[in-house]
């Protein structure tokens, strides 16, 4: 079946710019997570949903940062006034709860951000 | 911070099986250790999880010690496509982010 998708794959934007993110998850995948990759490192945790709220948005960095997924599907990432350290991988992985129970996170390719 | 130690990187040969281990020794009785992989410029891939008793399937074997301090991720017979970062994660069972640490770099050459 399909994957998680993420669209664009590639992003240059300048400094200062306003940019969206998306996010397809899987189909019937309630939990959607956003992560940071920087060159040389592991994923960093932006945010979390279950359903269409965020259940835990402590990852974002700063007000700069939002995250949005009005019918419990799709979701966008947007990042205001864009600076050059936001550079970096944006991943998007979704699970499947069953009884409060979280599954194994299938993720998608990312979309490589890259602000001059 | 990461719950979790691992070796930077490791060499295996192509065919040979390539035992990856992990240290979890702050973890609590009711967190998994859970097994991705990242291959170069792709998203991280689920390998396999397990609470206490041993765990194997299609990609692995998962083998955690009695203490549940620590656990090594066992690739049976390694090929050149398993060269990736491979993460090990301790997380609850209803926690939603994942804390990954640097992992480890496996290089499978042939």
């Amino acid at each position: 079946g399909a994957g998680v998708s993420q669209t664009p794959s590639n992003k240059v934007t300048e400094k200062g710019k306003y940019v969206e993110l998306r996010c397809d998850p899987i189909s019937g995948h309630t939990a959607l997570y956003w992560y940071r990759q920087s060159l040389g490192q592991g994923p960093e945790f932006l945010i979390y949903f279950q359903g269409t709220g965020a259940a835990d948005d402590s990852g974002l960095p700063n007000d700069r940062f939002f995250a949005v997924r009005p019918e419990g599907s799709v979701s966008t990432l947007k990042i205001q006034r864009t600076e050059r350290g936001d550079s970096a991988v944006y991943l998007c992985a979704s699970s499947l709860v069953l009884s409060g129970t979280q599954y194994e996170q299938y993720f998608g390719p990312g979309t490589r951000l890259t602000v001059t | 911070d990461a719950k979790t130690t691992q070796p930077p990187s490791m060499d295996c040969a192509e065919g040979r099986a390539a035992n990856l281990p992990c240290n979890h020794s702050t973890i609590s009785g009711n967190e998994y250790v859970y097994w991705y992989r990242q291959i170069h410029s792709q998203g991280p891939q689920y390998i396999i999880h397990g609470l206490k008793n041993n765990e194997t399937n299609e990609m692995a074997s998962l083998i955690i010690t009695e203490d549940r301090k620590s656990s090594t991720l066992i690739l049976p017979h390694a090929t050149l496509r398993d060269t990736a970062v491979y993460y090990c994660i301790v997380t609850g069972g209803s926690q939603g982010n994942l804390i990954f640490g640097k992992g480890t770099k496996l290089s499978v050459k042939p």
